[in-house]
């Protein structure tokens, strides 16, 4: 079946650092693409989004391509700040059913 | 504030006792969702209903049962709380459609059962 796996955390970085979050799925056809952030405390909340093949999704700073031959959609921002600490989710759409398959989260933890 | 409600935030039930944990959303969205969270495991589904009048199993379905009462709500119920279902229960509803494609979350509610 349709899965996402997801680099397990905790991925700590300084202020200002690179930040790549790696994304592989396994998917017939060609499924949407997602990342959500949870923020402490808070639901998840739509961070980007790719729908079809070479598509780049991108929002506050944080971009992902959708990549068909590598079937990957990492997760990168070029410098990341205190306020970025929080679980980073992939997601693909499944099927006909249109339910989001999650990977397993990935915690971030900025430092100043 | 048009999203998706969650009520209670916070729950402490002991094991055997019942509750029902209420969702609505006022998106006018047709899909809902039921999703626990655990630490290390991800989300994982209960229970969805594609549109109003229907519901299905998900991936950990056992130990809930859910209403769709009508296109805004969809309630999750624990007849007999275990232990293993001390966990933070997310409600979410889905537009396929326009520029919110992909689903919108509540704020969670933290259950615990002791």
């Amino acid at each position: 079946g349709d899965s996402v796996t997801q680099m397990e955390g905790p991925v700590t970085l300084s202020e200002e650092a690179f930040l790549t979050i790696n994304c592989t799925y396994t998917a017939t056809g060609y499924p949407s693409l997602f990342w959500y952030v949870q923020y402490p405390g808070e639901g998840l909340q739509l961070l980007l989004k790719a729908t079809k093949a070479d598509d780049k999704g991108s929002n506050k700073g944080f971009e992902a391509t959708y990549r068909k031959e590598t079937t990957s959609f990492h997760l990168e921002k070029g410098s990341v700040q205190v306020s970025d600490s929080a679980v980073y989710f992939c997601a693909l759409q499944g099927g006909a059913t249109n339910k989001l398959i999650f990977g397993t989260g990935t915690l971030l933890a900025v430092q100043p | 504030n048009a999203g998706v409600t969650q009520t209670p935030k916070f729950q402490v039930l002991k094991t055997g006792q019942s509750m029902t944990l209420q969702c609505a959303q006022d998106m006018n969205h047709n899909s809902m969702y039921w999703y626990r969270q655990d630490p290390g495991m991800g989300l994982r589904l209960i229970y969805y209903s594609a549109s109003e009048g229907t519901t299905d199993k998900g991936e950990v379905p056992n130990g809930y049962n859910v209403s769709r009462l009508n296109k805004r709500e969809f309630s999750l119920r624990l007849e007999s709380a275990a232990p293993s279902q001390t966990s933070v229960y997310f409600c979410a509803s889905s537009d396929w459609t326009g520029p919110n494609y992909g689903y919108t979350f509540g704020s969670g509610t933290r259950l615990t059962v002791v």
